[in-house]
């Protein structure tokens, strides 16, 4: 099974509301990753766990707050977001520690702040 | 540091004829290098990728790349376009034990009847 899995598909919130983004892979990969991407540009990276620890965090606002319950699953908890947060959020996951650098990606949250 | 340049932001085709997508990298040594593929409102889907070894490398949906060390590129070719490959194409690459990617501004791809 090479699926990562998103929830949920498209999202709108206001700018007062409290709401999470889950994801979630059963591949035995152990570095999980959050990506914003807006139209018709690459993915940004936003947060990586590696082993279920926070590993790098790209000084993203505190309004977004990541969290790894155990090794398969990933949230991204949103909090007084702004409009110009809305964009299409991605999860993937690898296997660090191997050669195989490539990651899975989720097909992705659509976000809209309103 | 490791970058990763496509050239082409939009590439026009018409259904049936050859593809080539350009990329070009920059990193010391050799290179971790992928090709995605986004189509419209989806997540990225991993085409092909580059370790070491045979140069030329076949990915999924009739796709090639050939690795080309004196140059710092990595092009993605396809002898054959159909329509369904219109989407958004990304190059990445990893380098120096790092599995944080770089990828590329990406190339859209339009297909035409």
């Amino acid at each position: 099974d090479t699926e990562v899995t998103q929830t949920p598909k498209h999202l709108v919130m206001g700018m007062t509301n409290k709401k999470s983004l889950k994801c979630e892979q059963h591949m035995g990969h152990r570095a999980m990753y959050w990506y914003k991407q807006k139209a018709k540009k690459p993915p940004e990276l936003m947060f990586v766990y590696s082993y279920e620890k926070l590993s790098i965090n790209e000084s993203v606002p505190s309004r977004f707050s990541p969290e790894c319950p155990n090794s398969s699953l990933l949230n991204l908890h949103l909090h007084a977001l702004q409009p110009e947060d809305s964009a299409l959020y991605l999860c993937a996951s690898s296997q660090p520690g191997t050669t195989l650098y490539e990651q899975y990606f989720g097909p992705g949250t659509r976000l809209t702040v309103t | 540091a490791q970058s990763v340049t496509q050239p082409d932001i939009h590439i026009t085709v018409s259904e049936g004829a050859s593809l080539e997508l350009r990329c070009n990298y920059s990193y010391g040594a050799t290179p971790y290098l992928f090709w995605y593929v986004q189509s419209p409102g989806q997540g990225l889907q991993l085409l092909l990728k580059y370790f070491s070894g045979d140069t030329l490398v076949q990915g999924i949906k009739g796709f090639e790349a050939e690795f080309k060390r004196s140059q710092s590129s990595f092009n993605l070719r396809k002898p054959s376009v159909h329509w369904s490959d219109a989407a958004e194409y990304f190059c990445a690459v990893n380098g120096g034990g790092s599995y944080i990617p770089t990828f590329g501004r990406g190339t859209s791809l339009i297909v035409h009847p």
